[in-house]
């Protein structure tokens, strides 16, 4: 079974320009995380979807990140204009529907790994 | 004050050492644990999750102590395979509420 995808892998871009990222949730899954991990600091939620529906967008930055899930699958990230402190490594996951009381593992993408010069 | 703590290492340990690892949360809310493995430039991944009752998979031995908001990792036999950095994992209450808030991780490496 394919696990989640993300791409880019890597993106150079400079500050003021717009970088989109895109995650290929697990088959079937309902639940799509954004998450980041700024150099130096800890892993952080961005959003989560469920489905086509933003269930919790509390960890997004500002509103120069939009992300959306048209159609319920894959997942785009856009940050527009691009700030210096935006660069790190872009994580998306995914889980099953939820079930019981403590919900689903996580599976993660291998990240998108962006610098903004 | 971060909502995971955790020592960021790194712990150096010649091989078949055991190493334990350890983290806190402020959240009592917190409703599931987990410990998470991170290899360099790699994605996070399930090493195990965490129960009230303490729980073991092969050398991994994890325990939480909700009283004190306490989670600990025990690593026994370590093997050069284990070098990587472990992230400590809390999530509040099931359901909608589904966001893992991660600790800045613990570095691991295992050597000859």
């Amino acid at each position: 079974e394919a696990g989640v995808t993300q791409f880019p892998s890597h993106s150079v871009i400079e500050k003021g320009q717009t970088v989109t990222l895109r995650c290929d949730p697990i088959s079937g899954h309902d639940n799509l995380y954004w998450y980041r991990r700024v150099m130096g600091k800890e892993i952080k939620f961005l959003l989560h979807f469920v489905k086509e529906s933003k269930q919790d967008e509390s960890g997004m930055p500002n509103n120069r990140f939009l992300a959306e899930r048209t159609g319920g699958t894959y997942s785009t990230l856009k940050v527009q204009p691009a700030e210096l402190e935006d660069s790190g490594v872009y994580f998306c996951a995914s889980s099953p529907p939820t079930s019981g009381r403590l919900g689903n593992e996580q599976f993660f993408g291998p990240g998108t790994r962006l610098t903004v010069l | 004050r971060k909502e995971v703590e955790q020592d960021p290492g790194p712990f150096n340990v010649p091989e078949g050492a055991t190493v334990a690892f350890n983290c806190t949360y402020s959240n009592s809310a917190s409703q599931s644990f987990f410990w998470y493995r991170q290899d360099c430039r790699k994605e996070p991944k399930l090493l195990m999750s965490v129960y009230s009752s303490g729980n073991e998979d092969g050398r991994f031995t994890a325990q939480l102590n909700r009283a004190s908001q306490y989670i600990s990792l025990l690593i026994r036999d370590s093997k050069l395979s284990d070098s990587a950095t472990y992230l400590c994992v809390v999530k509040p209450m099931g359901g909608t509420a589904s966001k893992l808030t991660f600790g800045t991780g613990t570095r691991l490496q295992v050597t000859l």
